[in-house]
């Protein structure tokens, strides 16, 4: 199975600062990879599909790059309600894998 | 509104059974695929068993071949997975979830998750 792995593990970023999250397949995907998000309590929300296509609501802070292998989201001026763990998934491949998360905290 | 309500879920010894239901609401259920997806704690997110719209297509992960079986009921909204040989490894958080898209490109509906603990 495709394997998927998330840098870093945690990312400190200050309110209103730019942050970048990877992400990499262990072999190509192509566009199949969505990003969610998730906070305590709550189930992951979709927020990037096709690698770089926002869902119905997303802020446009939210952007999605990348193909193949590797794989990038930004999000531009963090707010208050960005801080959360952010997960990878590609759909390219059954059974659909999952990278271990990225938790955005405040600096 | 979508509504996933997952049930079923317990504790069991290892080498027992568990069947889990999932009831769907708020879209037409019938002509979606669905998935189960579990978290073992500290873990990622894994997925475990697809079906496609009509029961017709299904999908496992390799550790859960042939111990695990999904089926659905069209007529009655309901998901289920049977578990069999249940191992301490398979203890999780158990969600059922509903890709979006045709074909899926993600999953944009998830239930609240029930919890199966494998343990003598």
């Amino acid at each position: 199975e495709i394997v998927m792995t998330q840098s870093p593990a945690t990312l400190s970023v200050s309110p209103g600062e730019r942050a970048t999250l990877s992400c990499r397949a262990s072999q190509s995907v192509g566009s199949n990879l969505v990003w969610y998000l998730q906070k305590v309590g709550q189930a992951p929300r979709l927020l990037i599909y096709g690698a770089s296509t926002r869902t119905t609501g997303v802020p446009a802070r939210f952007s999605g790059s990348g193909s193949g292998t590797e794989f990038t989201l930004t999000i531009s001026s963090l707010q208050s309600d960005d801080f959360a763990v952010y997960y990878c998934q590609q759909y390219s491949n059954w059974p659909w894998t999952f990278g271990q998360g990225t938790t955005v905290e405040i600096k | 509104e979508v509504r996933l309500v997952e049930s079923g879920g317990g504790l069991v010894q290892p080498g027992g059974s568990l069947r889990l239901s999932c009831s769907a609401s708020g879209f037409t259920f019938s002509s979606c695929a669905m998935h189960w997806v579990r978290q073992a704690p500290g873990k990622r997110l894994e997925s475990v068993s697809a079906i496609n719209y009509n029961g017709g297509s299904t999908y496992y992960a390799d550790s859960m071949k042939g111990r695990f079986t999904i089926s659905r009921d069209n007529s009655k909204n309901q998901l289920y997975l049977q578990m069999n040989s249940l191992r301490p490894e398979d203890t999780a958080v158990y969600y059922c979830v509903k890709p979006v898209g045709v074909p899926p490109v993600g999953i944009d509906y998830w239930g609240q998750g029930t919890l199966v603990t494998v343990s003598s």
